[in-house]
Parts: structure tokens; C-alpha cells; sequence
């Protein structure tokens, strides 16, 4: 159980254009939605955290503008990357967690990421 | 702040033991985890801690000191696939996930 998906699992686009990535949970309800950027041999920087329903909470530095987040439904929340530039090429992960209660409801399930690469 | 050190980078043998070390300073603790990293994939679960002592998995262990601010993994019996970056991770007092920056662990025959 706790499967989460993400697609695409890689892509290239060109600079100035947008590319959306999906993540869904798929056998869980997903109350908590977490967007990590991971940049070559570094930890993982989390860009912002999504709860169903409601706007995302961004990490100083994150431009909400640049980096779109959407958490439409308990199992789906995207990340669209506007008017991408090459140092935007990066891995993407999200994860996601059940939400309150106990250990398993803090811990976060990851996808399997989405290699960004903009040329 | 909120603050958590582990190595940069460690080498074992295979087959040998190795403890990897985690120490953190966060607003608050309601458990530490430590996650497995191969290069190029999202991270896995591989434990988690929230009261003082060790806890066995299998090969892998793991050991809290919430008085000292401090976890280890310890790895048993080497593999080549332990090769990894080794994720030491920390739900603060608002149940947000803190990270370390990881420990790349290098495995040689």
C-alpha cells in the first residue's frame, strides 16, 4: 500500500515554455501533498506543501508564481513550472502523507520523481 | 534554527558494519526517520524512531537519544546495494519533516 505516482517521469521542454507534472496517490487518500526540488548531489529542498482544498503553503525563496502548485482532489496535485529556464532543470519529487494521528500518518510516501531538463 | 548534522560521505567494506550518525537541533520532536536514497530514484522508508533505544530491522538499525538530540543507522552485513545516500529526517513540533543534507555511503569490495 501507499503507492504514489508521478508523471512524467522525465522531460524536456524549452526554455520559456510550461510543463505540468502530476502526483497521485493511489490507493491512499492523500491529505497532504509535499513538493521537493533535488538539485545533483544535494538533500532534498522542499518547495511547498499542498493541502486538499486549500491554497499551498510555500518555503521562503520559492516563487508561487513561477512554480504552480494545484491539489484539486485527496489523491491528485500537480506542479506546473512556468516560463521554465535552464536552472530550472532539476529533479522533481513530491510526496505524500495521510495526516494525522500516528507515525504512519506522518510519513510521507515518495514518488518516484520527474527529471526536469530545460534546454 | 533548526539544525541537523550527518557526514557528508562514508565509506565501508562490504560485508563490514557501518553507523551512520545524526544529530539535530529542531523547534519541537515528534520522531526522527531516516530514509534510503539511491542516485537518481525518490527516497524509501527505512525507519522510525520517537522513543529513546534501538530499533531492528533486519540489517538495518536504528537508535534514538532524544536527550542528546541524537540517531544513528547502523548498517550490519554490507551489500554492494547499500551503496546510497542515507536521509536523516525529523517531524518538528508543527509535524513538518526537517532534513539533513544526507550521507553518501560507499560501499567497496
Amino acid at each position: 500500500g501507499a503507492v504514489v505516482s508521478q508523471h512524467p517521469s522525465w522531460v524536456i521542454c524549452k526554455s520559456g515554455t510550461s510543463v505540468k507534472i502530476e502526483c497521485r496517490s493511489l490507493d491512499f487518500q492523500a491529505t497532504t501533498m509535499f513538493w521537493y526540488r533535488q538539485f545533483p548531489k544535494q538533500s532534498l529542498m522542499l518547495m511547498a506543501t499542498s493541502n486538499e482544498g486549500s491554497k499551498a503553503t510555500y518555503e521562503q525563496g520559492v516563487e508561487k508564481d513561477k512554480f504552480l502548485i494545484n491539489h484539486a482532489s485527496l489523491t491528485l496535485s500537480t506542479l506546473t513550472v512556468t516560463s521554465a529556464h535552464p536552472e530550472d532543470s532539476s529533479f522533481y519529487i513530491c510526496s505524500a502523507r495521510l495526516g494525522q494521528g500516528s507515525r504512519f500518518t506522518y510519513e510521507q510516501y515518495f514518488g518516484p520523481g520527474t527529471r526536469l531538463t530545460v534546454t | 534554527g533548526q539544525n541537523i548534522d550527518q557526514p557528508t560521505e562514508m565509506t565501508a567494506t562490504e560485508g563490514a558494519i557501518v553507523q551512520i550518525n545524526c544529530t539535530y537541533q529542531t523547534s519541537g520532536f515528534n520522531g526522527l526517520f531516516w530514509y534510503q536514497q539511491h542516485a537518481g530514484e525518490a527516497p524509501t522508508f527505512l525507519s522510525y524512531n520517537v522513543l529513546d533505544g534501538l530499533e531492528e530491522k533486519g540489517r538495518f538499525s536504528s537508535f534514538l537519544s532524544r536527550s542528546r538530540g541524537y540517531s544513528y543507522l547502523l548498517l550490519k552485513e554490507l551489500q554492494m546495494k547499500d551503496s546510497a545516500s542515507y536521509l536523516c529526517a525529523v517531524l518538528d513540533s508543527n509535524y513538518q519533516l526537517i532534513w539533513g543534507a544526507g550521507t553518501k555511503l560507499i560501499i567497496k569490495p
